[in-house]
Order: C-alpha cells, then structure tokens, then sequence
C-alpha cells in the first residue's frame, strides 16, 4: 500500500527555522509537493520536488532524497503567520495518478 | 484567491439523502480533483478528471460519483449520506493531466450530514 509519516506537531519560536520531515513508501512515485493550510482554509501549494536535491522558494525550501524516500519542508524566518498545518503529498503513477496526502504537521509559531 | 470555486460553501442533510457539490476550476485548467477532509484529519484523495474524462480513482465510496463537463465544470454527487460523510470536500485544478504541477484548491464545501 502507499502511506506516508510527517511528525503531527512541531513548535518553534518566531525568527527561527523549522524543519518537517516525510517519509514515504509508494510505489510508481512520481514526485513530492507540501501544502499550507491554516485553520478553516484551503490548502495553499508551496513546492514541488520530482528530482532529488533542494528547492528554495523565498523563505521555504524542500528537499527530497527519491533513494531514501524522504523529503523535508524547511522554513526559514519563522514568523506568527506561518502558524498552520503543513501536508507533504506524493504523486503516484500506477493505476492512474493519484496525489497521496499524509496527516499533516501542525506547526505552532510562538513569539 | 485560487480561481476556483465551488458551490455550495456550506451543506446540511439529514442521512439517507443525495446532495450535489459543485466545482468550476481555474480558467485554462483540464483537470480537476476531489477530495474529502474530515475533522482533524489529512485529505483523501477521490478522484480525478482531465477534459472530461476519468482519469484516477481513490478511495471513493460506490454510494460517490463524479463528473466532469464540456464547460469543464465537475460535480460530486454523494447518496444515501451516512453521519460520516460530514466533512470538508475540496475540488482542486491543475493545467496538466499528471498533475505534477500545481494544484489549486477551492474554498470547500462543508458538508454535516444529521
């Protein structure tokens, strides 16, 4: 079966930076993407890895490591508003592709 | 503001009833996504239609369909509602079939089932 592991909670103080983790086991994987979502909103796109190395987006970078199945969602600067959930989600191509979520990190920015 | 939209914001039924919830993507974008959010939980991914054709299945119940339409509008149809059906269904675009660019996510619909 597909199924992903990101930490449920993580806390941070603002300025600081901010590590998630995922890990992931699929098969037919195609990419890696993490979304924002804050209370009773949408999720939000931040980023998308298909190949493995790091990719900077402003105060957000991903990486992912496709030998290791393993990316990680870095946020740099933290600031109040980044108080949210944070979703890592695979791309799988068998069957049709299929965009797999895990639970979530809930990330609490504290000043 | 994502571009897209859906219809309605919020839903409330009684179990054992069919509701219809909208979605019109993002100008330009062939495919559009379903998925269902229940409280405190992480999205499940439904299903998946490009230009009007069914492209991927997810853990969609048998009582859930979908379609997608000529103007590219799709709908989610859900009958015979149980109690935990309640929840957060979001329809998402992207511009391509594989969808390994962006998806752009609705506002919801929140649908409580009584």
């Amino acid at each position: 079966g597909q199924s992903l592991e990101q930490p449920s909670e993580v806390t941070a103080v603002e300025g600081a930076i901010v590590q998630i983790n995922c890990t992931y086991q699929t098969s037919g994987f195609y990419g890696l993407s993490w979304y924002q979502q804050h209370d009773g909103g949408a999720p939000t796109f931040l980023s998308y890895n298909a190949l493995d190395g790091l990719e900077e987006t402003g105060r957000f970078s991903s990486f992912l490591s496709r030998s290791d199945s393993y990316g990680y969602l870095l946020l740099q600067e933290l600031q109040m508003k980044d108080s949210a959930s944070y979703f890592c989600a695979v791309r799988v191509g068998t069957g049709g592709f299929k965009t797999i979520f895990g639970a979530g990190t809930r990330l609490f920015v504290k000043a | 503001d994502s571009g897209v939209t859906q219809t309605p914001k919020h839903l409330i039924t009684a179990t054992g009833q069919r509701v219809t919830l909208r979605c019109s993507p993002r100008s330009g974008d062939l495919s559009v996504y379903w998925y269902q959010q229940s409280l405190d939980q992480g999205l499940q991914f439904l299903i998946q239609y490009y230009n009007g054709e069914e492209r991927a299945k997810g853990n969609i119940l048998e009582r859930f369909s979908a379609q997608q339409f000529p103007d590219l509008h799709s709908e989610l149809n859900l009958s015979s509602l149980e109690l935990g059906d309640s929840a957060l269904y979001f329809c998402a675009s992207s511009e391509r079939r594989e969808g390994s660019d962006t998806q752009y996510f609705g506002p919801g619909t929140r649908l409580t089932v009584l």
